[in-house]
């Protein structure tokens, strides 16, 4: 199966901060890489697929790069509403492997 | 309105059998570019994946628990039935019922978990 992790596991930021979440593949699956957002006690919600491609409604302060092993997940400006959980996952293979998730706590 | 419910009990004992259903409403289970996925989460630890049904009742699951799987669906009552057999404490988690979307092309198309049911947790005790 492959292995998605996930770069820092914790992220203590600040309001307007600039963040960036890795996630990289044990493997090359070009871009078969979505985001998503997850706050407590609510389900997942797709941030970015296909590596780059912003989800219908999702802020424009969001956005995903990458390709092959190595992606990113950004946040240009953090707002109060951006902490959560982030996830990265492949649907390269038919396993859909999650990352280990990143928690973006407020500092 | 594209909506997934999921139902089934919340506590089952060692060694029993869970059924969870995922009720969909917003879109046919027979749309080629969208199928159904279950996917777990235990208390305070990352998503898994767990299984997968396309519209042409094609099946996949996750390579550690295969064994113990069954997803099947119900078109007509819009509905997808996990099972999973001989539970243990360790599959105590929250069960979510997703809609996975083909956005690409071709045989091996990209896809995504765009709409998720809000979960239903599950224990395991005795």
């Amino acid at each position: 199966d492959i292995q998605m992790t996930q770069s820092p596991s914790f992220l203590s930021a600040s309001v307007g901060d600039r963040v960036t979440i890795t996630c990289r593949a044990s493997q090359r699956i070009d871009k078969y890489l979505n985001w998503y957002q997850q706050k407590p006690g609510k389900a997942p919600k797709l941030l970015i697929y296909g590596a780059s491609t912003l989800q219908s409604g999702v802020p424009l302060r969001i956005s995903g790069g990458g390709s092959g092993t190595d992606f990113t997940l950004t946040i240009s400006t953090l707002q109060s509403d951006d902490f959560a959980t982030y996830y990265c996952q492949e649907s390269f293979s038919t396993s859909h492997t999650f990352g280990q998730g990143t928690t973006v706590e407020i500092q | 309105q594209v909506t997934l419910k999921e139902s089934g009990p919340v506590l089952v004992k060692p060694t029993e059998t869970l059924t969870l259903t995922c009720t969909v409403s917003g879109f046919s289970l027979s749309n080629t570019k969208m199928g159904v996925s279950w996917i777990r989460q235990p208390p305070g630890k990352a998503l898994e994946w767990l299984a997968h049904i396309f519209s042409n009742d094609e099946k996949s699951y996750s390579t550690s628990l295969k064994n113990r799987l069954t997803i099947s669906k119900d078109t007509s009552r819009s509905q997808v039935v996990l099972r999973m057999t001989n539970m243990g404490p360790v599959d105590t988690a929250t069960y979510y019922c997703a809609r996975t979307y083909f956005f690409g092309a071709g045989s091996h198309a990209p896809s995504n978990f765009d709409y998720w049911g809000q979960g239903t947790p599950v224990t395991v005790s005795s």
